[in-house]
């Protein structure tokens, strides 16, 4: 098992523009969750799925979309990238949801200049 | 709203000392406890849990024990090796919730 999967590690991104943290799990775990860590913030839950075809906003949603069409996958969209939005993105997926063990990946490095 | 505090890092032992990491949280209801390690690069891995009062989790040597009548759950090990160096999280997600809480992180390091 490959376990949870993010691309890209590292991205550079001008204000404004767009792109899409990929994440996939290849556990069945139908919880998946995406979060945003600061210095001295701890990870902060941005968009999270019970299931395909349901998401539901986390505490900081603002400035991000997510789908999620099937049980693998979950991406992270941010529409128009802005420097606030420069952290580490973390996915991370569960089995039994928040209540058990979550499972994350490696971490994406977004900078918005 | 519900809300994880834990101490500010960063923590610095020799090899062999005891190490505690206070964790407090506020929730409405019984939330299940949590501490997750980060290592150098890497994403955050689960250490231990527990999901009652009085209830102890273990794991490699480090133990939390959940304390309603303090709402606190910190973090021991008795003897910390150079390896224990990471970023330590207390977190909490309450019960029947889709969401998880976490503190601000730990930081450890640990001299030989």
């Amino acid at each position: 098992n490959a376990g949870v999967t993010q691309t890209p590690k590292f991205q550079v991104l001008k204000t404004g523009q767009s792109m899409t943290l990929q994440c996939a799990q290849d556990m069945n775990h139908e919880y998946m969750s995406w979060y945003r860590q600061d210095p001295g913030m701890g990870l902060r839950l941005i968009h999270y799925s019970v299931g395909a075809g349901i998401t539901d906003q986390g505490e900081v949603p603002n400035g991000y979309n997510v789908s999620r069409s099937t049980t693998e996958d979950f991406p992270l969209r941010l529409l128009s990238a802005a420097p606030s939005q420069t952290s580490v993105y973390f996915c991370a997926s569960s089995y039994s949801g928040p209540q058990g063990e979550q499972f994350f990946g490696p971490g994406t490095r977004l900078t918005v200049l | 709203g519900d809300s994880v505090t834990q101490m500010e890092g960063p923590v610095t032992l020799s090899e062999e000392a005891f190490l505690t990491i206070n964790c407090t949280y506020t929730a409405t209801g019984y939330p299940s406890l949590f501490w997750y390690v980060q290592y150098p690069g890497e994403g955050l891995q689960l250490l231990l849990k527990a999901t009652k009062a009085d209830d102890k989790g273990s794991n490699k040597g480090f133990e939390a024990t959940y304390r309603k009548e303090t709402t606190s759950f910190h973090l021991e090990k008795g003897s910390v090796q150079v390896s224990d160096s990471a970023v330590y999280f207390c977190a909490l997600t309450t019960t029947g919730g889709f969401k998880t809480i976490f503190g601000a992180g730990t930081r450890l390091f640990v001299k030989a």
